[in-house]
């Protein structure tokens, strides 16, 4: 069945650094690919997704490209701030229609 | 508009025991799914519900059951509690079928619901 593979966390890095967070996939086709992040305290939340080969998704000032060659969905920010602190989820649909596969999870730290 | 509302926030249960967790959707939306969040852990989806009827099942013991409303809310039970039924419940909702395969359909979760289970 589909599934994903993320980078291991925890990452910490200094406020204006360079955020790469890996995602890698499994899948039959080429189904919609997708970022989730959850802050502290609350529920998961849809930070960018893309449909289809090649496309970009950005949102926030995070960007994630769907690279099929690869099988990768990379998340990417140039400057990341405190306020950006937060479990970071890749997913893709799983087995059936209806549902998300989601990747471990990847929590980010960033200090002042 | 409300987001997706779950109750309740915390509960604290004994293995054995029987829980039902609440949700109410956004208003305008069929579909409600719940998915399972074990500390460290992404997701595990649970059911899917659009009009009532269960449209998806993950790989889940007959232990959890769930249902919807007429009103489209939903109700997830859990019976015969194990200490590593202990985690955040959370629950999704989306417009139109809820299929998500194509990207069109986004979840949109609520805070959810953190059992406990001694």
């Amino acid at each position: 069945g589909n599934s994903v593979t993320q980078m291991e966390g925890p990452v910490t890095l200094s406020e204006e650094a360079f955020l790469t967070i890996n995602c890698t996939y499994t899948a039959t086709g080429y189904p919609s690919l997708f970022w989730y992040v959850q802050y502290p305290g609350e529920g998961l939340q849809l930070l960018l997704k893309a449909t289809k080969a090649d496309d970009k998704g950005s949102n926030k000032g995070f960007e994630a490209t769907y690279r099929k060659e690869t099988t990768s969905f990379h998340l990417e920010k140039g400057s990341v701030q405190v306020s950006d602190s937060a479990v970071y989820f890749c997913a893709l649909p799983g087995a059936g229609s209806y549902q998300l596969t989601f990747g471990k999870g990847t929590k980010l730290s960033v200090i002042p | 508009d409300a987001g997706v509302t779950q109750s309740p926030t915390h509960l604290i249960k004994t293995r054995g025991q029987q829980v039902t967790l609440r949700c109410s959707p956004i208003s305008g939306h069929k579909s409600v799914s719940w998915y399972q969040q074990v500390l460290g852990q992404g997701p595990q989806f649970i059911f899917q519900y659009y009009e009532k009827e269960e449209r998806g099942r993950g790989n889940f013991p007959d232990r959890f059951s769930a249902r919807q409303f007429p009103n489209y809310s939903s109700e997830l039970n859990v019976n015969a509690l194990l200490l590593g039924d202990s985690a955040l419940y959370l629950c999704a909702s989306s417009l139109g079928t809820g299929a998500v395969s194509s990207g069109a359909n986004v979840l949109t979760f609520g805070a959810g619901s953190r059992l406990t289970v001694l």
